[in-house]
């Protein structure tokens, strides 16, 4: 069974650059998560879908960030433009959303900013 | 008030000892709650979920639940090196249990 899968596992760019995050949720599961990890601020919740539709977004930091899932195999994470402060590890999650069910992490993708 | 409230650490324990991971919350309909180990560099992986009060035991881990006093705990019998990593609490409560609350972690170290 696969894992949830993110692309690319790094990304390096410059500021003001439009970045974007892929991440494939694992066959079945009905909610998608997006995180973003950094050693000041830990693991924060970005936005959420449940069935492809946005539930909860009050987590994006501002209108340079955008996330979209037309499917239920593929999201998105959009970021433009860049800003140095952008830089973290950006995490996908999935869940079947039954209860108690747990999150299943991605690999994450390391983004650095310059 | 943080919803999740872990000690940074690092926790140090000898090879072979127990290691006592502790995390509380702060709201009192919180519902399930999750222990993930994460290496350095890698992804949070789930290691013991826990619902109601009392303890669950899997192999070396138990999670501990105390919904009165409102904290849950991951205790490590044995701790071996590959142990050595950060601990993350994550806590769901009743009004939406897709919303996942993560505290910051507890860094723990197993010397050889």
């Amino acid at each position: 069974d696969a894992g949830v899968i993110q692309s690319p596992r790094h990304e390096v760019t410059e500021m003001g650059q439009e970045v974007t995050l892929r991440c494939k949720p694992i066959s079945g599961h009905d909610y998608l998560f997006w995180y973003r990890q950094t050693m000041m601020r830990g693991l924060e919740l970005l936005i959420y879908f449940n069935n492809n539709v946005p539930i909860d977004d009050s987590g994006m930091p501002e209108d340079r960030f955008s996330a979209k899932m037309p499917n239920a195999s593929f999201s998105t994470l959009k970021i433009q433009p860049s800003e140095p402060r952008d830089s973290a590890v950006y995490f996908c999650a999935s869940s079947k959303g039954q209860g108690n069910s747990p999150l299943h992490f991605g690999n994450g993708t390391r983004l650095t900013v310059t | 008030q943080k919803e999740v409230e872990q000690n940074s650490g690092p926790l140090s324990v000898p090879e072979g000892a127990i290691a006592s991971l502790n995390c509380t919350y702060s709201d009192r309909v919180s519902q399930s709650f999750f222990w993930y180990r994460q290496y350095s560099g890698k992804s949070p992986e789930l290691i013991m979920s826990i619902y109601s009060n009392g303890d669950k035991e899997d192999g070396r881990f138990t999670a501990q639940l105390n919904k009165a006093s409102q904290y849950v705990s991951l205790l490590i019998r044995d701790s071996q090196p590959s142990d050595s990593a950060t601990y993350l609490c994550a806590v769901t409560k009743g009004d939406n249990f897709n919303k996942f609350y993560f505290g910051s972690g507890t860094k723990l170290n197993v010397k050889p």
